[in-house]
């Protein structure tokens, strides 16, 4: 299995520019979480989705921020406009919620970079 | 609302030492427990997990023990290597529960000196 795809790895924009980082989750997989992780606040659950539909956005930071799941394999997360204070990795996993299995699977990350 | 501790660090060990990490939760039901794992610049592993009270979970040396007596679930490790150098994450799952959203410490760094 290919595992959570995030594209692109790494992203460097100018301040008040849009960003776009994309996710595919692992097929099968009914859950699918947004997270942002930076030194000063730690690893934080932006959003996440069940059956392509958004659960709870309660950590998604402000406005600017917006995430859609149009499919089952596809997920975006986007910013506009972006703020140096967005620059973090941002993280996208996915689960099957299977009985008592609720193992997440996280993809390798999005660094993001706004100057 | 549920929570996960975990110990500050880092945790600076040396090669073939034995390694605790300290981690307590509270929960208001009967959480499922795991420990993740993060190689730098790589993104969070599940490393082992318990589902339920007195459940060891164990993988590659790696042990943790959910104590519900004492709401913890400390991963240990008997001989540590180079390799072993992460962030290490406690989080825990509500079992039962309607949502599927874990809960995660704030990591503790390992670092291991050969």
């Amino acid at each position: 299995d290919a595992g959570v795809i995030q594209s692109p790895r790494h992203e460097v924009t100018e301040m008040g520019q849009e960003v776009t980082l994309r996710c595919k989750p692992i097929s099968g997989h009914d859950y699918l979480f947004w997270y942002r992780q930076t030194m000063m606040r730690g690893l934080e659950l932006l959003i996440y989705f069940n059956n392509n539909v958004p659960i709870d956005d309660s950590g998604m930071p402000e406005d600017r921020f917006s995430a859609k799941m149009p499919n089952a394999s596809f997920s975006t997360l986007k910013i506009q406009p972006s703020e140096p204070r967005d620059s973090a990795v941002y993280f996208c996993a996915s689960s099957l919620r299977r009985g008592s299995s609720y193992e997440q699977y996280f993809g390798p990350g999005t660094r993001l970079t706004v100057t | 609302g549920d929570s996960v501790t975990q110990m500050e660090g880092p945790v600076t060990l040396s090669e073939e030492a034995f390694l605790t990490i300290n981690c307590t939760y509270t929960a208001t039901g009967y959480p499922s427990l795991f420990w993740y794992v993060q190689y730098p610049g790589e993104g969070l592993q599940l490393l082992l997990k318990a589902t339920k009270a007195d459940d060891k979970g164990s993988n590659k040396g790696f042990e943790a023990t959910y104590r519900k007596e004492t709401t913890s679930f400390h991963l240990e490790k008997g001989s540590v290597q180079v390799s072993d150098s992460a962030v290490y994450f406690c989080a825990l799952i509500f079992y039962g529960g309607a949502t599927n959203k874990l809960i995660f410490g704030t990591g503790t760094l390992l670092a291991v000196q050969p």
